[in-house]
């Protein structure tokens, strides 16, 4: 059974640093890309990151570009999203998900950590 | 950026009913069209993808249809389960977005 569990999230002032991580198992995870979705309280979902199977190509948001960085360890099936710079508007539960095949759609979703940016 | 409109914001269906979600594209995304589902505390999930391919384990009465530009999510008849809010989102270019949502609400 795939399962994934996100972590890392807090509370953090504007400006500062956090690390999330999602560790996943059930499945052969250098296989999939994966990838980071985000929902602000009480708003909509907003595609955040994604990396490929192997690590070798990323994409990002405008709005996180310069900012975040996701990688992955294929040896300890985890998925990393280092967040830099962080803003009031970077506040939201922050989601990873495991794409079905390809790049961007997504089959298999973790329950959310939450991030909160505030003074 | 392809920019997603969903309508309605809000439908009010008894359980039983037939919901017809709608999901239109500021540009061709070709049949690159998933749709979710996400309840109040959960995670979304995945419905459908390719615009119209039942994910596994999605009951027949979800389906979806259309391509190019204008899509739709037909429920044909509402379970209690189904009162939900649902996204569309687009994978044809980067960067991925989503819908704003149709919340299905139970009247």
């Amino acid at each position: 059974e795939v399962h994934l569990l996100e972590s890392g999230g807090d509370l953090v002032q504007p400006g500062g640093s956090l690390r999330l991580s999602c560790a996943a198992s059930g499945f052969t995870f250098s296989n999939y890309a994966m990838t980071w979705v985000r929902q602000a309280p009480g708003k909509g979902l907003e595609w955040v990151s994604t990396i490929s199977g192997r690590g070798d190509r990323t994409y990002y948001a405008d709005s996180v570009k310069g900012r975040f960085t996701i990688s992955r360890d294929n040896s300890k099936n985890t998925l990393s999203l280092q967040m830099n710079s962080l803003r009031a508007e970077d506040t939201a539960e922050y989601y990873c998900a495991k794409a079905r095949s390809g790049f961007s759609t997504y089959d298999y979703w973790g329950q959310g950590t939450l991030v909160t940016v505030s003074s | 950026e392809i920019v997603l409109t969903q309508s309605p914001g809000t439908l009010s269906l008894s359980p039983g009913e037939r919901a017809t979600l709608s999901c239109r594209a500021s540009q061709s995304v070709s049949s690159n069209l998933v749709w979710y589902q996400q309840k109040p505390g959960q995670a979304p999930r995945l419905l459908i993808y390719d615009a119209s391919n039942r994910a596994t384990g999605i009951p027949g009465r979800f389906s979806g249809s259309g391509s190019g530009t204008d899509f739709t999510l037909t429920i044909s008849s509402l379970e209690p389960e189904d009162f939900a809010v649902y996204y569309c989102q687009q994978r044809s270019n980067w960067p991925l977005t989503f819908g704003q949502g149709t919340k299905v609400e139970i009247k």
